[in-house]
């Protein structure tokens, strides 16, 4: 497609279940990011890959959450054990390279009851 | 670590009025800069970008520029139009790793015509 993709758009899942978001980035595009984004705040940065590697993990939470990308296109994040203070949106961005800018996808709604 | 602290919304103007969005910036380095936009129901989008001190970035008559004595980048447009009511996210990065960005809280701007 001639964006970035995220699916679902939203997701209702139940305290304590596990929940898989995916992104489809632009084609060709070689880095990818996740961020989490609050009711009210800017996005917050979960994890970069650049490839199929993932080269920075440092916004990660908490060792609930996990994103893998294993042939350097679609990503998955993933959510173990979900809390209620999971709920918001993630958004996933890709880029060509490191250095120039990304583009967002729309987001998953994710709200944990 | 790095931060940025965004004037506070919602901000209500009418229909031609002058438009100002105060963004100033905490960072170790020297960071690039960025605006980018949320249109109700869309993705985030980048809106404009300046790379070093002095830098003015521009797109559809929104102007903002790079000051590093006062560690800022106030979003302005001469005449705001009730297409431009969205919510405003000021971003910055490490210029070697552009996708990974550190958002403001963002600022809620309505046009009334």
């Amino acid at each position: 497609g001639a964006g970035v993709s995220q699916t679902p758009s939203n997701k209702v899942t139940e305290k304590g279940k596990y929940v898989e978001l995916r992104c489809d980035p632009i084609s060709g595009h070689t880095a990818l990011y996740w961020y989490r984004q609050s009711l009210g705040q800017g996005p917050e940065f979960l994890i970069y890959f650049q490839g199929t590697g993932a080269a920075d993990d440092s916004g990660l939470p908490n060792d609930r959450f996990f994103a893998v990308r294993p042939e350097g296109s679609v990503s998955t994040l993933k959510i173990q054990r979900t809390e209620r203070g999971d709920s918001a949106v993630y958004l996933c961005a890709s880029s060509s390279d490191k250095n120039t800018e990304a583009f967002f996808g729309q987001g998953t709604r994710l709200t944990v009851v | 670590g790095d931060s940025v602290t965004q004037m506070e919304g919602p901000v209500t103007l009418s229909e031609e009025a002058f438009l100002t969005i105060n963004c100033t910036y905490t960072a170790t380095g020297y960071p690039s800069l960025f605006w980018y936009v949320q249109y109700p129901g869309e993705g985030l989008q980048l809106l404009l970008k300046a790379t070093k001190a002095d830098d003015k970035g521009s797109n559809k008559g929104f102007e903002a520029t790079y000051r590093k004595e006062t560690t800022s980048f106030h979003l302005e447009k001469g005449s705001v139009q009730v297409s431009d009511s969205a919510v405003y996210f000021c971003a910055l990065s490490d210029r070697r790793d552009a996708g990974k960005s550190t958002f403001g809280d963002g600022t809620t701007l309505t046009v009334k015509p």
